[in-house]
């Protein structure tokens, strides 16, 4: 089945960008059939999407309104997996970031990563 | 703030059944599947329904959804200790192009 290993840094101060690596296991990130999202989960603001991209014959990005003018998700075919670039970062992003892939439903999950701003 | 309403607590004893529900609108329920999560304290959360009413291999049938206009249903059967979790709904909008979820449900098995 599929696995999703999450990487990435667990402080980032105000200002900076926020880099996120999913790994994929047992699936492509090319795949005709899935999507690959990024989501975010904290007290203040629950479950929140933050944006996919997937393939079908080219490559397509969606964001959420929230985080459009500051968020980037890239694939990397050539390691099999995608990333998420988060700038401007402020206190009010520390959360715990989640991938996940879709295909219809949001079946499988990274493991999480908390990512505290603060300087 | 969630777009998806759902009650914040639930609770139940042994072997009771519990249902939470969840509110929504007609560009995300009405028009869109639902699906349901687990997320126990410290992990991500786990699929449990997905297209309204569907379970994954594994997930026990003491697990149903169901879904009518514009909210949607889970209900657990024969309710045990290790149900205690939070839950959440989810459904793709297609006014926003994106993912919602409901704000969450803690359920108490007392």
């Amino acid at each position: 089945q599929v696995q999703l290993q999450q990487s990435g840094p667990g402080l980032v101060k105000p200002s900076q960008t926020l880099s996120l690596t999913c790994a994929i296991s047992g699936d492509s990130v090319s795949s005709n059939a899935a999507a690959w999202n990024w989501i975010r989960q904290s007290p203040s603001r629950g479950l929140e999407w933050l944006g996919r991209t997937y393939y079908r014959s080219k490559w397509f990005r969606g964001y959420a309104v929230s985080v459009k003018s500051r968020i980037t998700i890239n694939p990397d075919t050539s390691k099999n997996q995608f990333s998420l670039h988060l700038n401007s970062m402020t206190p009010d992003d520390t959360a715990v970031y989640y991938c996940a892939r879709s295909t219809g439903d949001l079946d499988s999950w990274g493991q999480g990563a908390l990512v505290t701003v603060s300087s | 703030q969630s777009v998806l309403t759902q009650p914040p607590s639930a609770s139940g004893t042994p072997g009771q059944r519990v249902t939470i529900s969840c509110s929504g609108s007609s560009s995300n329920i009405e028009s869109n599947t639902v699906s349901w999560y687990q997320q126990l304290p410290g992990t991500a959360p786990k699929l449990l329904i997905y297209s309204d009413n569907q379970r994954p291999s594994g997930v026990p049938d003491r697990f149903s959804g169901s879904k009518s206009g514009t909210s949607a249903s889970l209900a657990i059967n024969g309710l045990q200790s290790e149900d205690e979790a939070d839950y959440y709904c989810a459904s793709w909008d297609g006014s926003l192009n994106g993912w919602l979820f409901g704000g969450g449900t803690k359920l108490t098995v007392l």
